[in-house]
């Protein structure tokens, strides 16, 4: 089993609709989570992070933590084409298994269709 | 500087050549993190500096990688003997410290094609 898991795509959403970006991860233990961006030929860049359950908001961004279900998601509302890029969960392991490297998943590509 | 800086940006070289690559880090942090990304793959962590402290080498993939972060900055990964399935872009980036709450920024990368 990976240690984050995303649905590679590509999800392709019509422009203004909602993008959903789940990913899981197996670490019970894992404490932070984190949503980079990544344009094609470009390194990624951090959309949000977030740390306890529940919901978490910025502009159209909102990231959701279910620890107990190990699963985080990315809403994107209002969907524009600029938004297409491969999306990617990226994890921090526990403090007891000494690694403090994000683990990255292999990313979620998202189209956004005009 | 102003972000994470990687040099070079693009290098071809020849199967079973050496390559340096030179990363420098934000100024002020004390982490810094090489990743290496295949063509439409994730993020593979290779190795993890941490101010003082002994490295976390558990990502390298063979012994012909290492890594050596000098003074606390800058940092060279150096791949031997380069083989064509180490063609992929490096990326190297960096944090105030390795604390839960601090985001890592990312380089531009250092696109390696071994021929």
């Amino acid at each position: 089993q990976k240690e984050v898991e995303q649905n590679s795509g590509p999800l392709s959403v019509p422009e203004g609709a909602i993008a959903s970006l789940n990913c899981t991860y197996s670490d019970r233990v894992s404490q932070s989570f984190f949503w980079y961006r990544q344009y094609s030929g470009k390194s990624p860049e951090l959309i949000m992070s977030i740390y306890s359950n529940g919901d978490k908001e910025d502009g159209r961004f909102t990231a959701q933590l279910n620890k107990a279900s190990q699963y985080v998601s990315l809403l994107i509302r209002d969907s524009q084409p600029s938004d297409s890029a491969t999306y990617l969960c990226a994890v921090r392991p526990g403090m007891d298994t000494g690694r403090r490297a994000l683990t990255f998943g292999s990313g979620t590509r998202l189209q956004v269709q005009p | 500087g102003a972000g994470v800086s990687q040099s070079p940006s693009n290098k071809v070289t020849e199967k079973g050549k050496d390559v340096e690559l030179r990363c420098d880090p934000i100024s002020g942090h004390t982490a810094l993190y090489w990743y290496r990304q295949s063509l439409g793959q994730g993020l593979e962590f290779l190795i993890y500096f941490q101010g003082n402290s002994a490295p976390d080498k558990s990502g390298l993939p063979s012994d012909r990688f290492s890594a050596e972060r000098t003074g606390g900055s800058v940092s060279t990964l150096t791949i031997q003997r380069t083989q064509q399935e180490d063609s992929a872009v490096y990326l190297c980036a960096s944090s105030k410290d390795s604390s839960s709450g601090n985001t890592i920024y990312f380089g531009e990368g250092s696109w390696l094609t071994v021929v």
